[in-house]
């Protein structure tokens, strides 16, 4: 029972570099969405999917894209790596948009810019 | 943004209840209250949500005010295994079920 899977689980990059941070759900949810954690913080929403073909940005976008073209894998890129993107990131999958159905996370990318 | 406040930390004793508070005062009619925890090092975990009506699961208790405002998870008997963050989050349905999250309540439980 897989659940969300992110890959890889740790990474170092340096300022500068780009990087595409994975996640996949293997419960055919249409919602998927992106958080990262600084120390000591909740998570914030960066970026969101209510379904395949279909991005929409949260709280934080700035500096990292998405893309949506399976219901499987919602992939998160950093374009050009700053130290201020050094966070945990988590991925989220849901249902259905609305239906106020509770969101499974995957167990985060630890993800450190140097 | 559907905003929560909840207290930054709480402590309990080992095998007594854990009433966690929050107060949601801007909530709309159709939004979702869910009820998260976070261990350290994992990613949140869910543990109870509801709409209007208080909720019991296997996990806790969630009970509502009237108004729907404020909010209380109910942990009945704390363990070690439960000391983590609780974020307590609206759900508007409106919005394509985004989640916002604070920083929640870091429970200590005492053996």
């Amino acid at each position: 029972n897989a659940g969300v899977t992110q890959t890889p689980k740790f990474q170092v990059l340096k300022t500068g570099q780009s990087m595409t941070l994975q996640c996949a759900q293997d419960m055919n949810h249409e919602y998927m969405s992106w958080y990262r954690q600084d120390p000591g913080m909740g998570l914030r929403l960066i970026h969101y999917s209510v379904g395949a073909g279909i991005t929409d940005q949260g709280e934080v976008p700035n500096g990292y894209n998405v893309s949506r073209s399976t219901t499987e894998d919602f992939p998160l890129r950093l374009l050009s790596a700053a130290p201020s993107q050094t966070s945990v990131y988590f991925c989220a999958s849901s249902p259905s948009p609305g239906s106020g159905q509770p969101q499974h996370f995957g167990d985060g990318t630890r993800l450190s810019i140097l | 943004d559907a905003k929560t406040t909840q207290p930054n930390s709480m402590e309990s004793n080992e095998e007594e209840p854990v009433h966690l508070p929050c107060n949601h005062s801007t909530i709309s009619g159709t939004d979702y209250i869910h009820w998260y925890r976070q261990l350290p090092s994992q990613g949140p975990e869910y543990v109870i949500h509801g709409l209007t009506s208080n909720v019991n699961n296997r996990m806790a208790s969630l009970a509502i005010a009237e108004d729907r405002k404020s909010s209380t998870l109910i942990l009945h008997r704390a363990t070690l295994r439960d000391a983590a963050v609780y974020y307590c989050i609206l759900s508007p349905s409106n919005t394509g079920n985004q989640f916002y999250f604070g920083t929640g309540t870091s429970l200590t439980v005492i053996p």
